[in-house]
This record gives structure tokens, C-alpha cells and sequence, in this order.
């Protein structure tokens, strides 16, 4: 089956430790995309990446890392540098630069 | 900067009525997309619309695309307390690779 996997699905952690969610796609998708979502609002970009080896940062990069060795891997690592890590992250890929995303099933982070 | 509005945030309606969703985008853009999100779960495509003119139906849900006046719509015919979710539109940005997403409608029907 052909599709974007993200683990764990819950994830808790202490704070001032840096985690890292992974997402994993078989889609052989160009692109892929980290949003992050608080509850009741919309999803908010993280970082973006169009091709291996190259990424950018989105709207709210700010505490958080990314590293795009394969095509296939996307993980993001939220630094404690990021203020307000507890929320709901989700990651998207597509076959290229435009087009229709698809999403992973989520992971909720939680630090306490 | 191309924004994505969505209107109304809320709504609540009885199962049987009709309603629509309003999705405004504020720059060109030809290609709109539409999302489903159930609570505590990820987004599933709903629809893709490439193109001016462009309607896609599916089930109880229908949506269009006028580029022209830079507004898609998702109708809901004879809503069912199943359709409840919240539903995003979203646009490619032109000149980046970014999905803009409109700020949820949040769904309610009732029995």
C-alpha cells in the first residue's frame, strides 16, 4: 500500500528536550511539508521541501528542524528552543511543486 | 499575499437542510482543493478543482471553482449528521510551493 506513514502518534516529552517526529512516504513524491495544527485552528506551514537535499522554511520555522537525506524521509525535530511545542503535527507530501497534497495521520505531541 | 477566507467559522444545521460554504481567495490561483478533517484526525481530499467552471460532486457534497471571481463553493445537499467534520479549502500559492489553507469551517449537524 502506497502512502505516508508518521510516527509515533503520540509522543510525550519533558521540556527542554528536543524530539523528533518521522514521516515516511512510498509515493514517490518530489515534495513534502510539515504543518503544524493547534486545537480549534487551522494548520500553519513548518518547513517545506521540493527536492532532496534542499528545504525551506515556512511561516512558523522558528524551534524547529528538518533534514531531507532521502527522498522517501522527512523528519522534523522540534528544538527546545520552540516555546509552545504541544500540538499536533502533521506532514503532506506531492508528486511535485503543485498539486494535490496528501497527509499523514498525525502525531500529537505533548510536553509537560 | 494571497489569502484564503472561508465563511462562515461555524455552523450548525439540522440534517435534511441545505447549505453552502464559502471559500474567497484574494490573488490568482487555479487550483483550489478541498478537506475534510474529523476531530483528533489527519485531512482526507475531498476535491480538486484545476480549472474556471470546474464542479466535482460526491455523494451529498458538491463543489465549484470561479476563478474569475476568485471563489469556490461546497454545497451540502440534505446533510447528514455524518457529514460533521471541519472542512478547509486550500490554494497553491503562485510564484511559491506553499499550500494556503482557508480557515476552517467547523460543521455541525444535527439529528
Amino acid at each position: 500500500d502506497g502512502g505516508i506513514t508518521q510516527s509515533p502518534k503520540y509522543l510525550f516529552r519533558k521540556e527542554g528536550q528536543n524530539v523528533t517526529l518521522s514521516c515516511e512516504q512510498n509515493l514517490n513524491h518530489d515534495a513534502m511539508y510539515w504543518y503544524r495544527q493547534d486545537p480549534g485552528q487551522g494548520l500553519r506551514l513548518i518547513y517545506y521541501s521540493q527536492i532532496v537535499n534542499d528545504f525551506q522554511k515556512g511561516d512558523i520555522a522558528e524551534g524547529y528542524s528538518v533534514s531531507r537525506e532521502k527522498k522517501e524521509s522527512f523528519p522534523l525535530t522540534v528544538t527546545s528552543a520552540q516555546k509552545n511545542p504541544t500540538a499536533f503535527y502533521l506532514c503532506a507530501s506531492r508528486p511535485t511543486a503543485r498539486g494535490e497534497q496528501y497527509f499523514g495521520p498525525g502525531t500529537r505531541l505533548t510536553v509537560t | 499575499e494571497l489569502k484564503v477566507e472561508q465563511n462562515p467559522l461555524f455552523l450548525s444545521m439540522q440534517e435534511g437542510k441545505n447549505y453552502t460554504i464559502y471559500c474567497n481567495y484574494s490573488t490568482t490561483s487555479d487550483r483550489l482543493y478541498w478537506y475534510r478533517q474529523d476531530p483528533g484526525k489527519s485531512l482526507e481530499s475531498l476535491f480538486v478543482l484545476l480549472s474556471n467552471g470546474a464542479v466535482k460532486q460526491e455523494g451529498r457534497l458538491m463543489a465549484s471553482l470561479d476563478t474569475k471571481a476568485r471563489l469556490s463553493t461546497l454545497h451540502i445537499t440534505a446533510a447528514v449528521h455524518d457529514l460533521s467534520a471541519t472542512y478547509f479549502c486550500a490554494v497553491d500559492g503562485r510564484g511559491t510551493y506553499k499550500y494556503i489553507f482557508g480557515t476552517g469551517t467547523r460543521l455541525k449537524v444535527l439529528a
